[in-house]
This record gives structure tokens, C-alpha cells and sequence, in this order.
């Protein structure tokens, strides 16, 4: 099993659209959580990190579920400048990442 | 402005031939790192460093070497060892913030191709 697996999608929804997506990890005992944004061809910026308690930046929120081991990132009120590729991160002993998953907002 | 540069921004590589990806940071960050990312996989950890003159091994450390003589720079060999060299090579450093996270920065990256 991967350390980090994500839905690699594509995730197409239109402007103004909201779109959700999970993010699972193995490691029971990590500790922090983060995701990331990449561009196509650019390095990988931190979008949020991830709470116990969840939080929220703007239109974006992040949830983490310990139990089920997962995190989910929300993108409310979509717009174009939102597609990109979205990387789960995940912080044991080390920085984790998955494949990403590709939002594609359309006009 | 503080951040990691890396360069070449794109390198091409013969069969056979060792090439060194280079990577500063005036972050004055201890721990660096590379990875390596392919099409359709997630960053794939090669070598990290957390102080000078250390370094480790991380999943695929195999075909590749590093060194930390200073603490801003963490250069990056590919050697002919590395049978399938081509593809995206990110150098990050990473550091515990004020709330008791992690962060990673990254530099924009290297694109190696094998000709």
C-alpha cells in the first residue's frame, strides 16, 4: 500500500462549481498534514496546512479524519485560476507525497 | 528575497554520462532535500540532508549521490548508474514553523532528459 494515495482524477467542474476530494495515508502515527498546489511544469506551493480541527482558507477548506485516516480539501465557488494539481502531504519522519489530484475549471 | 535556486532550469544528458543538478538556499535552513517526480507519480524522495556534512538515503537513492559541504548548498549527481534518469527533479527545504508544523520550499526545478 502507498504512503499517500490520492484520486488522481481529473476533477472537471465549471466556474462557480464546488469540488471535493479525499487524500488517505497508512501511517497512523503521522503527524501533520498539508496540501500543496502544482502548476504544470512549476514546483509544488503550499496551498494550507491541515488541522485536527479543520480549517479554512476562503473559499478553500481542509478536513483531516484520524479515524478513517484521510484528509479532504473543499474548493468552494470555483474559478479558473483554480485547475492545477492538488498534492496530499503527509509528515512522519519525513514529507510523503501523493500523486495529486488534477482540477480542470472551465469557463 | 529568500528561496532555493536551482539550476539548470532544463539539462540533457548522454547515455553514460554523470550530470550535477545544483541547489542553493539563503533560507538558512538546515534540512534539504531532493525529489524526484514522474508523470502520473507523487514526489519520490532521493537524499536529504539535515545538517552539514550529513546526509541520508531515501527510496530511491540508488544512481544518484550527494554532498553537503556548506549548509546553503545540496548538489545533486545523477551518474550512469541511474538507468532511467529522465524527469523532474525538485529540491526542497523544509522546516518547522512557529505553530509547531512543517513546511517545505521548493525551488522551480530541474528537467533532465536523457538524448
Amino acid at each position: 500500500r502507498k504512503e499517500v494515495e490520492q484520486d488522481p482524477g481529473p476533477f472537471n467542474v465549471p466556474e462557480g462549481a464546488t469540488v471535493a476530494f479525499n487524500c488517505t495515508y497508512s501511517n497512523s502515527a503521522s503527524q501533520s498534514f498539508f496540501w500543496y498546489r502544482q502548476d504544470c511544469r512549476k514546483e509544488p506551493k503550499l496551498l494550507m496546512s491541515v488541522y485536527s480541527s479543520g480549517n479554512e482558507d476562503g473559499r478553500f477548506t481542509a478536513q483531516l479524519n484520524r479515524a478513517s485516516q484521510y484528509i479532504s480539501l473543499l474548493i468552494r465557488d470555483s474559478k479558473l485560476s483554480d485547475s492545477a494539481t492538488y498534492l496530499c502531504v503527509v509528515n512522519d519522519y519525513k514529507l510523503s507525497f501523493g500523486a495529486g489530484t488534477t482540477v480542470t475549471v472551465r469557463a | 528575497d529568500g528561496g532555493i535556486t536551482q539550476s539548470p532550469k532544463y539539462l540533457f544528458r548522454k547515455e553514460g554520462q554523470n550530470v550535477t543538478l545544483s541547489c542553493e538556499q539563503n533560507l538558512n535552513h538546515d534540512a534539504m532535500y531532493w525529489y524526484r517526480q514522474d508523470p502520473g507519480q507523487g514526489l519520490r524522495l532521493i537524499y536529504y540532508s539535515q545538517i552539514v556534512n550529513d546526509f541520508q538515503k531515501g527510496d530511491i537513492a540508488e544512481g544518484y549521490s550527494v554532498s553537503r559541504e556548506k549548509k546553503e548548498s545540496f548538489p545533486l549527481t545523477v551518474t550512469s548508474a541511474q538507468k532511467n534518469p529522465t524527469a523532474f527533479y525538485l529540491c526542497a527545504s523544509i522546516v518547522g514553523t512557529s505553530k509547531g508544523n512543517t513546511e517545505a520550499f521548493f525551488g522551480q526545478g530541474t528537467r533532465l532528459t536523457v538524448v
